[in-house]
């Protein structure tokens, strides 16, 4: 069974571009998270989909945004790219419902540097 | 709302003697509770979880915690350090309550000292 999938891996863009991450969850799973990660913030959660809906989102201005399609894949998207923005991008996924005991599965990471 | 503490920012220990990380959290809500790994440039590998059954979780590659309500702590333990269990572990909790989103401690660096 494949795990998280996330593309592309590494990335450079420039301040004032704008960057889309992409994510495939494992097979089955409905439940797609993204989290920032900084040396700084440590791990923060960006947003969370489910069946094509934002069930709950971190605190993050308005230039990062989701989506999720109909196929479970996701992607996030950032605007203006700002010199802080350069992190790693995690994407998890998990299946179904939101209920305890759940297990959330992780991908590899996007890494992306603003220059 | 939720929140966790992992007590040490660096463990370092010698191979072949246990391991403790320390970790408290705090949750409206009956928690879950997970121990991810981050080896350097990957991505988080889950250690176990606790999902209110036994107290005592174990784990992928010897390693185990356990769960004390009364004290609000899940510390991670391993009965003997090997060196390629040097990385930065996390804990985290969920509210699983309607949603996925995770609350993360700081990390704890370990080193294993051959």
């Amino acid at each position: 069974k494949a795990g998280v999938t996330q593309t592309p891996r590494y990335l450079i863009k420039t301040r004032g571009q704008q960057v889309t991450l992409s994510c495939s969850p494992i097979s089955g799973h409905r439940s797609v998270s993204w989290y920032q990660q900084t040396p700084g913030q440590g791990l923060q959660f960006l947003f969370e989909y489910f069946s094509e809906t934002q069930r709950n989102k971190g605190n993050f201005p308005g230039r990062f945004s989701g989506r999720q399609f109909s196929n479970s894949r996701s992607e996030m998207n950032v605007s203006t790219l700002e010199l802080g923005d350069s992190a790693l991008y995690l994407c998890a996924s998990s299946p179904g419902t939101a209920t305890s005991g759940n297990t959330i599965y992780f991908g590899e990471g996007s890494w992306l540097t603003v220059v | 709302a939720q929140s966790v503490t992992q007590l040490d920012s660096h463990v370092s220990v010698s191979e072949g003697t246990p391991v403790l990380l320390r970790c408290n959290y705090s949750s409206s809500y009956s928690p879950s509770l997970f121990w991810y790994v981050q080896h350097p440039n990957k991505g988080l590998q889950l250690l176990l979880k606790y999902t209110s059954a036994a107290t005592l979780v174990k784990g992928i590659n010897g390693f185990e915690a356990e769960f004390k309500k009364s004290e609000t702590s899940f510390h991670l333990t391993k009965p003997s350090a090997h060196m390629s269990d040097a990385a930065e572990y996390f804990c985290v909790v969920s509210s699983g309550a309607g949603s996925y989103q995770l609350t993360f401690g700081k990390g704890t660096k370990l080193s294993v000292i051959p």
